[in-house]
């Protein structure tokens, strides 16, 4: 069964302590894994697209990276604004009209002054 | 200001009622989505409109009825709810062939 599945549930980290998110995924025909930013209340918001293994993309504190099976998002010496739910989602299918978005649950990350 | 715009931001219906949520882009995309989100559980594909055509439909209950008039534009009805169906209600956009997708504020739906 095609799945996306993001540890861990939440994260406690004090300001300027850097950690990784994780998304593992199972599924055929990987076409792009996405990660977004939600904020309580809001939608989610774009952080950066991944086609292949071993790409990487940076934006100010984060950093994400791609292998076969996973992704992680790096997060270096953050503030208390980058407290927020990370969600990744993973496009597959094997062709034009058949592509498959699939989102997992979530890391809520909290940066403690 | 997002390139996808919804109203309301919060609605409050009876199991009676019949209301719309409304969903707006500004960034020139032809394909749209409603999305539902709950509380530990990944968000929920309902419609999807490609072209102004829909193109999918994740098996969604027909007290959910999707409408889009044009490529900007995307409706989503409700009538005769259950309180279950509370939730977060996103609406995105995307272009044709083009991976990233784009998500407004959602409405937050309340069924009493």
């Amino acid at each position: 069964e095609d799945q996306v599945t993001q540890s861990p549930e939440a994260l406690r980290l004090q300001e300027g302590e850097s950690s990784s998110l994780n998304c593992s995924y199972t599924v055929s025909g990987l076409r792009g894994l996405f990660w977004y930013r939600q904020d309580p209340g809001k939608g989610p918001e774009f952080l950066f697209t991944l086609y292949s293994a071993g790409e990487e993309k940076e934006k100010e504190r984060l950093k994400a990276t791609l292998t076969k099976k996973e992704s992680f998002l790096h997060i270096t010496a953050p503030k208390p604004e980058d407290s927020a739910t990370y969600l990744c989602a993973v496009q597959y299918g094997s062709g034009f009209g058949n592509e498959k978005l699939t989102f997992g649950t979530g890391t809520r990350l909290t940066i403690i002054p | 200001e997002t390139g996808v715009t919804q109203t309301p931001r919060h609605l409050v219906m009876g199991m009676t009622n019949k209301k719309s949520l409304k969903c707006e882009q500004h960034l020139g995309h032809n394909a749209m989505y409603w999305y539902k989100q709950s509380a530990k559980k990944p968000l929920e594909l309902m419609f999807v409109y490609s072209l102004e055509e829909r193109v999918e439909n994740n098996s969604v209950p027909s007290r959910f009825s999707p409408e889009c008039p044009n490529s900007s534009h995307l409706f989503l009805h409700l009538h005769t709810l259950q309180p279950e169906d509370s939730a977060l209600y996103l609406c995105a956009s995307s272009q044709v062939l083009e991976n990233t997708i784009y998500f407004g504020e959602g409405s937050w739906l309340t069924v009493v």
